[in-house]
C-alpha cells in the first residue's frame, strides 16, 4: 500500500514569495497534520485536518495555512517566505483522530529553501 | 517553551550494547507517548508507543519505560546494531495527532 506523499521533494523559493505543498495520505486515512523541522527548533507542529475541518493549530503566524480536500488530500501554504521558513516540512496521516491513537505515518517531507 | 525536554542529544553504543535515551514533560494532560525514529532524508518512523497505564512496553529490541509520578519516560535499544544508527524522538499527545517532540538524539552504533 503506498505511503504519504508528499510534493515536491524539494523547492526553492525567494523571500517575499508563497508557496503551496502537497500530501496526498494513505489510502483511507483522513486526518492529516503537517509539521516544520528545522535543526534549530527541531519538529513543531503546523495544523492538523480531519474531514476538511482544522482541527487543530500550532503557534505559526498567518502566513502559514493549509486546507484539505475531500479525498482527504491537504495542502499548506506559505505565504510572504522569509528565510527562516527554509525547513522540511513533513505531512503525517492517520486513519483518524479518536483516542484511540491510529498510528500516524509520515512521508518523507518538501524541503524548502527560501533564497 | 519545550514541552518535552529530550537527553542525551547524541550517543555513541557498541555495537551490542544498550542504547538509553530519556525525555521528561511537564503537561499531565499528555496521554500518549511514541517514539519515533528518522533516517537522513526520510520522514521519522513510529517505532514504538505506550500510554500512561502501563509503566512499560517491549516490541522487540525496543523498550519504553514509563515513570508517570516523574513525568518521565525512555526508550532503551537491547543490542544496539549499526543499522540503528539514526535520530530518534520522543513525543507526546494529549489528543489528536498533534504532537510535541523532544529535540532529537542522535545515536550512533559502532562495530
Amino acid at each position: 500500500k503506498a505511503g504519504v506523499t508528499q510534493t515536491p521533494r524539494y523547492l526553492i523559493k525567494t523571500r517575499g514569495q508563497q508557496v503551496t505543498l502537497s500530501c496526498s495520505p494513505i489510502s483511507g486515512h483522513r486526518s492529516v497534520s503537517w509539521y516544520q523541522q528545522t535543526p534549530g527548533q527541531g519538529l513543531q507542529f503546523l495544523f492538523e485536518y480531519f474531514s476538511e475541518t482544522q482541527r487543530n493549530k500550532g503557534n505559526f503566524p498567518g502566513r502559514f495555512s493549509g486546507r484539505q480536500f475531500s479525498n482527504s488530500r491537504s495542502e499548506m501554504n506559505v505565504s510572504t517566505l522569509e528565510l527562516g521558513d527554509s525547513a522540511l516540512y513533513l505531512c503525517a496521516s492517520s486513519l483518524s483522530i479518536t483516542s484511540a491513537r491510529d498510528e500516524a505515518f509520515f512521508g518523507q517531507g518538501t524541503r524548502l529553501t527560501v533564497v | 517553551q519545550q514541552q518535552v525536554k529530550q537527553s542525551p542529544q547524541s550517543l555513541i553504543v557498541q555495537k551490542g550494547g544498550i542504547s538509553i535515551i530519556n525525555c521528561a514533560y511537564e503537561n499531565t494532560a499528555f496521554d500518549y507517548f511514541p517514539w519515533y525514529q528518522q533516517f537522513p532524508g526520510k520522514g521519522p518512523a513510529l517505532l514504538i508507543a505506550i500510554r500512561p497505564d502501563v509503566s512499560e512496553k517491549k516490541e522487540g529490541r525496543f523498550t519504553i519505560s514509563f515513570n508517570k509520578s516523574a513525568k518521565q519516560f525512555s526508550l532503551h535499544i537491547m543490542d544496539s546494531q549499526p543499522g540503528d544508527s539514526a535520530t530518534y524522538f520522543c513525543a507526546a499527545s494529549s489528543g489528536g495527532n498533534q504532537f510535541y517532540f523532544g529535540t532529537g538524539t542522535s545515536l550512533t552504533v559502532i562495530p
